[in-house]
């Protein structure tokens, strides 16, 4: 199936920096979407995005939707120790024709106090 | 409150035997999803739900099975078929027009004995 490509694995950062992660593929999607998962939580969506070249903030997150629809990244600003967490991206490139959403791995956020 | 339910939290069951995973929505959501995940990896579909009584096979289908028959609910069970199914089983929702944003419940971590 489609793979999207999500970096960094993981992050360790001190309070108060800003941090920057991406998603790319190798084919066109039509919405990326960032989610947040706690441990042993569901993931919680944080921004959607859904045209490409879309820059989208949600409080301290902000979020773009690359210009070649091939990419996607998430930028927090001034983190606080409860950014810890994982943070997906994911996207569809089906049209709307199958509901179904490719999920990057994650990239597991450590923020030191 | 509006939200997507899965019970239990923790689960544990002897090798062998099925188990069966309860998903409620209380969104109205038309559409629901399983997804498996395991430790460094991203979220892996299972089986997907456009619609009652209709469903179809994800990304890894195999020795799982699922039931539509009402709007609010999406049982998963996991039979003794299935190789390796420890792990965390997480439900989602969305509606049929905003499909591609999905909302997920908490997640039930099962694990075989």
């Amino acid at each position: 199936g489609q793979q999207l490509n999500q970096s960094p694995q993981s992050m360790f950062i001190q309070e108060g920096e800003d941090v920057s992660m991406n998603c790319t593929s190798s084919s066109i999607f039509n919405t990326w979407l960032w989610y947040k998962q706690d441990p042993g939580e569901g993931p919680v969506l944080l921004i959607a995005l859904y045209k490409a070249g879309e820059l989208t903030s949600n409080g301290r997150l902000t979020a773009q939707f690359g210009i070649t629809r091939k990419d996607s990244f998430l930028n927090i600003s001034a983190s606080i120790p409860s950014d810890v967490g994982i943070y997906f991206c994911a996207g569809d490139n089906s049209g709307g024709s199958n509901y179904k959403l490719t999920f990057g791995k994650g990239t597991l956020l450590t923020v030191n106090p | 409150d509006g939200g997507i339910t899965q019970s239990p939290k923790y689960l544990f069951r002897k090798e062998g035997q099925n188990v069966t995973l309860s998903c409620e929505q209380n969104l109205n959501h038309d559409a629901m999803y399983w997804y498996r995940q395991d430790p460094g990896q991203g979220l892996r579909l299972i089986y997907y739900s456009q619609i009652v009584n209709d469903f179809q096979k994800g990304d890894i289908a195999e020795g799982y099975s699922v039931s539509r028959e009402k709007k609010e609910s999406f049982p998963l069970t996991v039979t003794s078929a299935q190789k390796n199914p420890t792990a965390f089983y997480l439900c989602a929702s969305s509606r049929r027009e905003g499909y591609d944003t999905q909302y997920f419940g908490p997640g039930t971590r099962l694990t075989v004995l």
